[in-house]
C-alpha cells in the first residue's frame, strides 16, 4: 500500500496481558516514530528509529513498553503486563529522511482498550 | 520540557463563518507544524512554518508563525463542514529529534 498501515486497528486486552502492535511504514522511509494519544489529547512521543537504530526512547512511560525495528522496516511496539492507564490510541508515523522538518506520515492508529 | 497550549479547546460554528485557533508556548521552536485529524485516522500534515513572522496560505486556511517562534495561529475563512476535525499544532524540539504536540482544537462546522 501507499501509506503507513497499522495492525490490529483495535485491541482489547485484560489487565496484565501482553500486547504487540505492528507498524508497516511507507517503503523506503528511514525514520519511524511511535506516539501515544489519550482520549481528547494530542499525540505524545514515545520513541524514534532511524533505520534499525532506536535513537530516542525517552518517551516510553515505563519499562513495560518496548519497541523494535530489527530490519529497519516493520516495527513492533510491545506492552507487557498492560494496565488500564495504557488504554489509548497508538500512532505510528514514518518519514523519508532523518528527523528535522521532514514530513511525517501517520498511520490510522491502533486503539488499545485495557479492561 | 517544551509544552504547547491550544485554544479554544472546542469550537462549533456555522458554515460560512470565519475562525481563528491559536497555538502558544513559552518555548522557542525551530519549526512548527499544523495537522488535521479526523476520527479513526492519524493526523495529516497541513503546513510547516519555519521562519518567525512567516505566513502561509493553503486555500481558505492561513497560517502564521509568531515573530519569536513561540506561537502560531490558524485562520479559516468561510468554514465548510469538511473542515470539521481536530486541529493539532506540533513544535520541533530544540534537539531536532521529535515533535511536541499540543492538545488540539476540536472544530465542528455545522451546515
Amino acid at each position: 500500500g501507499a501509506g503507513v498501515s497499522q495492525s490490529p486497528r483495535y485491541k482489547v486486552a485484560k489487565r496484565g496481558q501482553d500486547v504487540a502492535l505492528r507498524c508497516d511504514p511507507i517503503s523506503g522511509h528511514v525514520s519511524l516514530f511511535w506516539y501515544q494519544q489519550a482520549l481528547g489529547q494530542g499525540p505524545e512521543f514515545l520513541t524514534y528509529f532511524q533505520n534499525e537504530a532506536q535513537l530516542d526512547k525517552s518517551g516510553l512511560p515505563s519499562d513495560r513498553f518496548f519497541a523494535e525495528r530489527p530490519e529497519g522496516s516493520v516495527s513492533t511496539l510491545k506492552i507487557q503486563r498492560t494496565q488500564q492507564e495504557d488504554s489509548a490510541v497508538y500512532l505510528c508515523a514514518s518519514s523519508a529522511k532523518q528527523q528535522g522538518t521532514d514530513t511525517q506520515y501517520f498511520g490510522p492508529g491502533t486503539r488499545l482498550t485495557v479492561l | 520540557t517544551q509544552l504547547l497550549e491550544q485554544s479554544p479547546q472546542f469550537l462549533s460554528i456555522q458554515e460560512g463563518e470565519n475562525l481563528t485557533v491559536y497555538c502558544n508556548s513559552s518555548s522557542v521552536f525551530s519549526s512548527l507544524q499544523w495537522y488535521r485529524q479526523e476520527p479513526g485516522e492519524g493526523p495529516v500534515l497541513l503546513v510547516t512554518v519555519v521562519t518567525g513572522g512567516e505566513v502561509k496560505k493553503l486555500k481558505r486556511l492561513t497560517f502564521q508563525f509568531g515573530d519569536a517562534r513561540k506561537d502560531s495561529s490558524l485562520h479559516i475563512t468561510a468554514a465548510q463542514p469538511g473542515d470539521t476535525g481536530l486541529y493539532l499544532c506540533a513544535g520541533e524540539d530544540n534537539y531536532g529529534q521529535n515533535f511536541v504536540f499540543g492538545p488540539g482544537t476540536r472544530l465542528s462546522v455545522l451546515p
